[in-house]
């Protein structure tokens, strides 16, 4: 069965903390995505990724960073984490080209920050 | 410009009915695939069904359908005798051929099975 994991489903920081979010894809996809989720707003993409170390801003990159050192994984990574990144993180893969590959969703890590 | 407009935050629907949830797509891209996604409240997305620009014929994938209408640019789910289990966020994406990397989500629709 094809799967992608993320690494918490649930995750509690402080205000200042430095947050990984780690995702793993084991169908061996050149794309990986991180989407962020809130209510009423749908899936805003923060980053993707279509190669090892490649990375491409999405359309709210600003206080997130990613890392891509394997094919199979790619990590989130807010700095420093600030209340308004309390959200649904929603990591993804899918094949690197034509319109015809659908994304694969992990299950989903949901960050709350004090 | 929005690339996915879903205009119905909210639908009810009475169990064992259909219900259409509406997509409206914008793209000078010839080549696009379009896609809905479940949500349901554990938050996984799962993905329900696919249509292709070029496709002839209306996708199909068993209670779901999708009523594509090119010309209007639009693609909306159609979720025959509906379930209990049907009661969901549901999503509409657009991959574009020429920029294929990139997924577009509209904002979702909740929708509510009454029994």
């Amino acid at each position: 069965d094809v799967k992608v994991t993320q690494s918490s489903r649930y995750l509690v920081k402080r205000t200042g903390e430095k947050v990984f979010l780690e995702c793993v894809q084991d169908m061996d996809h050149e794309n990986m995505f991180w989407y962020r989720q809130d209510p009423g707003l749908g899936l805003r993409l923060i980053y993707f990724s279509y190669d090892v170390k490649m990375k491409e801003k999405g359309d709210i990159p600003e206080g997130y960073s990613v890392s891509r050192e394997k094919k199979e994984r790619f990590s989130l990574i807010l700095e420093s984490a600030s209340t308004n990144q309390t959200s649904m993180y929603l990591c993804a893969s899918s094949l690197l080209a034509g319109v015809t590959g659908e994304l694969f969703f992990g299950e989903g890590s949901r960050l709350t920050v004090l | 410009a929005q690339k996915i407009t879903q205009t119905q935050p909210g639908m009810f629907v009475q169990e064992k009915e259909a219900v259409t949830l509406d997509c409206t797509y914008d793209t000078s891209d010839p080549s696009y695939g379009l896609f809905w996604y479940k949500q349901p409240s554990s938050g996984e997305m799962i993905f329900l069904i696919y249509q292709g620009s070029y496709d002839q014929q209306n996708a199909t994938e068993g209670r779901y359908s999708l009523n594509f209408q090119k010309a209007r640019k639009s693609a909306n789910l159609v979720i025959s005798a509906s379930q209990l289990g049907d009661s969901a966020m549901y999503f509409c994406a657009m991959r574009e051929g020429a920029g294929g990397n990139q997924f577009y989500f509209g904002t979702g629709t909740s929708l509510t099975v009454i029994p």
